[in-house]
């Protein structure tokens, strides 16, 4: 299966913990990447590999991969982490380019 | 550090050809490490991979674009195009550009564009 699995939308309250998770078959053989967007601007990379940050990227952001499931956890949310958050795989054939999830809409209350 | 930006027309009549350019900027695009990448999202909804290319002539395509599909490579400009033929007012969309690295276990878009507004229609 191609597919990745978000939930549309997550909540949390401001400086709690919160996982956003992303299910697809091909996360048992590839890792996911994380993209986060804020309105009006173009997607940032904010994790990849098994638990990997680019440069810039404050470490309350952390990735896991359990079976088919991939979590990005941002611990002690802020109010600048309020954004849509992108999973991406590749295809269960390994072929280069994305795969991308729905999206989840974070809001930090 | 490497910026990419696209260009091309906002506003594509239907049935006709949707064309666009990413220009790499500080960096060069005949790194044998990256593939070089387009990404679509259209008004309100989610991203959409349409299809990737290395310097040297790899292309990958979303099968579901496959069909109305070309991407190319120009070494001597630094550029990569886009080419969707037939387009459909559900072509409408954000167009990115980005470059992809990608590993035995991973794929990533570590660097996009701003992105182009593509509107179909007459």
């Amino acid at each position: 299966s191609s597919e990745l699995t978000q939930d549309p939308a997550v909540s949390v309250a401001l400086g709690q913990t919160v996982r956003i998770t992303c299910q697809g078959d091909s996360l048992r053989s590839y890792y996911a990447s994380w993209y986060q967007q804020k309105a009006g601007q173009a997607p940032v990379l904010v994790m990849y590999a098994k638990n990997s940050r680019p440069s810039g990227i404050p470490d309350r952001f952390s990735g896991s991969t359990s079976g088919n499931t991939a979590s990005l956890t941002i611990t002690g949310a802020q109010a600048e982490d309020e954004a849509d958050y992108y999973c991406d795989s590749r295809d269960s054939s390994g072929k280069h380019g994305g795969v991308f999830g729905g999206g989840t809409k974070l809001t930090v209350l | 550090q490497l910026q990419l930006q696209e260009s091309g027309p906002g506003l594509v009549r239907p049935s006709e050809t949707l064309s666009l350019t990413c220009t790499v900027f500080s960096g060069s695009i005949s790194s044998r490490t990256y593939y070089w990448g387009w990404i679509r999202q259209p008004p309100g909804k989610g991203l959409e991979w349409i299809g990737s290319i290395h310097h040297s002539g790899n292309i990958y395509y979303n099968p579901s674009l496959k069909s109305r599909l070309t991407i190319s490579v120009d070494t001597s400009n630094n550029q990569f195009s886009l080419k969707l033929s037939s387009v459909t007012a559900a072509d409408t969309a954000v167009y990115y550009c980005a470059r992809e690295v990608s590993t035995i276990t991973y794929g990533v878009f570590d660097i996009w564009g701003q992105g182009t507004m593509v509107t179909v229609s007459s």
